[in-house]
């Protein structure tokens, strides 16, 4: 079975701190893929970045940027210059894709990391 | 905006009772989804609507069940309610001819259900 694992329960940091959020992920899968999502104070989930599991490229945009390490299952997220507005919970989810199988698409989501911005 | 609508955005309803919650997806997609936001439980997958047709469950309790209509928006029932059934619930639609798991899905902003 899948799962994803986000240790870190609640982060605080000042602006314009650096944040990494980690995320770690169980699956038994050769193929699967890797998401982030955001979700601010007001309630919605919001999609950030999708990784395929035979791309281990980083990536970067913006202020945000995801290192996936497929050798320790690994997908984490750092947020450069933290803002307030960057205040919120963030997931981390995954994806099979084996075709065919129950479980073709659903996300597995973590618990969930709270973010709090102070000024 | 996601383009993903639920409504309604929020539901307060007393033990025992049904409710319908209603998604419609984004313009093109194919594919709804449900998840149920709770403390203990965390966001969990319910079940998938591909086209119509169910395409995978997950921990959904008997007493819920969802369905797909042919204009492809989605409606997801809730029976008997129980005080643990309060939760967000979301609808999230994917793009593309087949579901594919590589496709981010796209959320709603919730029906918050609170049962007393």
């Amino acid at each position: 079975a899948q799962k994803v694992t986000q240790a870190q329960t609640e982060i605080s940091v000042v602006e314009k701190e650096d944040v990494t959020l980690d995320c770690v992920y169980e699956t038994r899968d050769t193929t699967y893929y890797l998401f982030w999502y955001k979700q601010p104070p007001s309630g919605e989930l919001v999609f950030l970045i999708r990784r395929n599991s035979f791309d281990e490229q980083n990536e970067i945009s913006g202020r945000y940027s995801w290192n996936f390490q497929k050798s320790t299952s690994s997908f984490n997220f750092t947020i450069t210059a933290s803002q307030v507005v960057d205040s919120a919970v963030y997931f981390c989810a995954l994806s099979e894709a084996e075709a065919g199988g129950t479980s073709y698409g659903k996300l597995t989501f973590g618990q969930g990391t709270i973010l709090t911005v102070h000024p | 905006d996601s383009g993903v609508t639920q409504t309604p955005k929020h539901l307060i309803t007393a033990t025992g009772q049904r409710v319908t919650l209603r998604c419609s997806p984004r313009s093109g997609d194919l594919s709804v989804y449900w998840y149920q936001q709770s403390l203990d439980q965390g966001l969990q997958f319910l079940i998938q609507y591909y086209n119509g047709e169910e395409r995978a469950k997950g921990n959904i309790l008997e007493r819920f069940s969802a369905q797909q209509f042919p204009d492809l928006h989605s409606e997801l029932n809730l029976s008997s309610l129980e005080l643990g059934d309060s939760a967000l619930y979301f609808c999230a639609s994917s793009v593309g001819e087949e579901s594919r798991p590589d496709q981010p899905q796209h959320f709603g902003d919730g029906t918050r259900l609170s049962i007393l």
